[in-house]
């Protein structure tokens, strides 16, 4: 257990649909760190969030958002869903906003019919 | 832009040797990573390098070349629970995001 938690586990929704995945950090971390992996792209970088602020964006589409609250728990918006973006999404969290070790946490599978 | 190569696959049996390469171009260097990742698992930590030269870990070893780009991750005295996905990534100087390479599919066999 890496001491990141995300929820749902699982979620299957429909096209066009919008969701919301949730991630909190380990205690004491400030950098939350978003991750998509697909069976052909492997993991990809989508954003990361330190200490509230927007730190760095990867390959993240316009219709996929994200934020980190004053609590340092993150959410990350995938809006007007295609059937591409199903995929695990993996949110890690590291100490601070350097080179170190990441904590993954155990992903959420989302499945789009 | 961030480009990390490594083998598809690679097959062993339980109680060799096997080594696992990366090669990597990144804008900018700030170290570069081993996670081991089972399948629908997290990907878990497994060694940082960001100087030259070997790391070594138990079992597993990381080696890294800046010169390069390049590196491995040894794995000794294999056992059935090392097959799994081992991903390289290298952190550049955008945000320090990981940035992955498709992963390495170990099998180990009997």
């Amino acid at each position: 257990d890496s001491g990141v938690t995300q929820t749902p586990k699982h979620l299957i929704t429909a096209t066009g649909q919008r969701v919301t995945l949730r991630c909190s950090p380990r205690s004491g971390d400030l950098s939350v760190y978003w991750y998509q992996q697909s069976l052909d792209q492997g993991l990809q970088f989508l954003i990361q969030y330190y200490n509230g602020e927007e730190r760095a964006k990867g390959n993240i589409l316009e219709r996929f958002s994200a934020q980190q609250f004053p609590d340092l728990h993150s959410e990350l918006n995938l809006s007007s869903l295609e059937l591409g973006d199903s995929a695990l999404y993996f949110c890690a969290s590291s100490p601070a906003r350097g080179s170190d070790e990441q904590f993954f946490g155990p992903g959420t599978r989302l499945t789009v019919l | 832009g961030q480009n990390i190569d490594q083998p598809t696959e690679m097959t062993a049996t339980e109680g060799a040797i096997v080594q696992i390469n990366c090669t990597y171009q990144t804008s900018g260097f700030n170290g570069l990573f081993w996670y081991q990742q089972h399948a629908g698992e997290a990907p878990t930590f497994l060694s940082y390098n960001v100087l030259d030269g070997l790391e070594e870990k138990g079992r597993f070893s990381s080696f890294l070349s800046r010169s390069k780009g390049y590196s491995y991750l040894l794995l000794k005295e294999l056992q059935m629970k090392d097959s799994a996905s081992y991903l390289c990534a290298a952190v550049g100087n955008s945000g320090y995001a990981l940035n992955f390479g498709k992963g390495t599919s170990l099998l180990v066999t009997p």
